[in-house]
């Protein structure tokens, strides 16, 4: 079955350390999408990427870096400069034409 | 900017009762507009979704209008069921910036009670 997957399901950070956020899709989609969930809020833009070896920051990009060197994966690191990064992060695509987006089941990542 | 403002919640409910979560907009340009669902620990699942004015997107008896004139797209469902307990978010296309990417509201969690 099609679809995309986020791992790990919670991640747990220590202090000044970067960790990783695995996406990957099988839709075949081009454009892939990082967003941020925090407790009774609505989703935030962290990065997006529409084609492979190209990416733009959104609204949130500070403290976070993303690569795309293939089409079917886009992983985000947290960094040590995101200094508030607990919060449930969703990776999303789109196929090319289309508006809507699919999601992945997200990772929570907490601060030890 | 885009912006997308929803009722706030939890809206609580007894099982069969009538559903009506308010989202309304402010866009540039004229935006698609969608309903997501998302359940406790998973991401989001698209809803319904409407592309144009006076569209009326519908799924799973969950329906919403397309309102140009009051910038609204207001969630409905005539008989809710335990199983509709979830957090809803109303979002819209960033069609004009050209990321396309979805700009949502804060969410509604519903709550229904046997």
């Amino acid at each position: 079955d099609g679809g995309i997957t986020q791992s790990p399901k919670y991640l747990f950070r220590k202090e000044g350390q970067n960790v990783t956020l695995s996406c990957e899709q099988n839709l075949n989609h081009d454009a892939m999408y990082w967003y941020r969930q925090d407790p009774g809020q609505g989703l935030r833009l962290i990065y997006y990427s529409q084609i492979v070896n190209d990416f733009q920051k959104g609204d949130i990009a500070e403290g976070y870096s993303v690569s795309r060197e293939k089409k079917e994966s886009f992983p985000l690191t947290v960094t040590s400069a995101q200094k508030n990064p607990t919060a449930f992060y969703l990776c999303a695509s789109r196929s090319t034409g289309d508006e809507k987006l699919f999601f992945g089941s997200g990772t929570q990542l907490s601060v030890l | 900017g885009n912006s997308v403002t929803q009722m706030e919640g939890p809206v609580t409910l007894s099982e069969e009762a009538f559903l009506t979560i308010n989202c309304t907009y402010t866009a540039t340009g004229y935006p698609s507009l969608f309903w997501y669902v998302q359940y406790p620990g998973e991401g989001l699942q698209l809803l319904l979704k409407a592309t144009k004015a006076d569209d009326k997107g519908s799924n799973k008896g969950f329906e919403a209008t397309y309102r140009k004139e009051t910038t609204s797209f207001h969630l409905e469902k005539g008989s809710v069921q335990v199983s509709d307990s979830a957090v809803y978010f109303c979002a819209l296309s960033d069609r004009d910036t050209g990321r396309r990417a979805l700009t949502f509201g804060s969410g509604t969690r519903l709550q229904v009670q046997p």
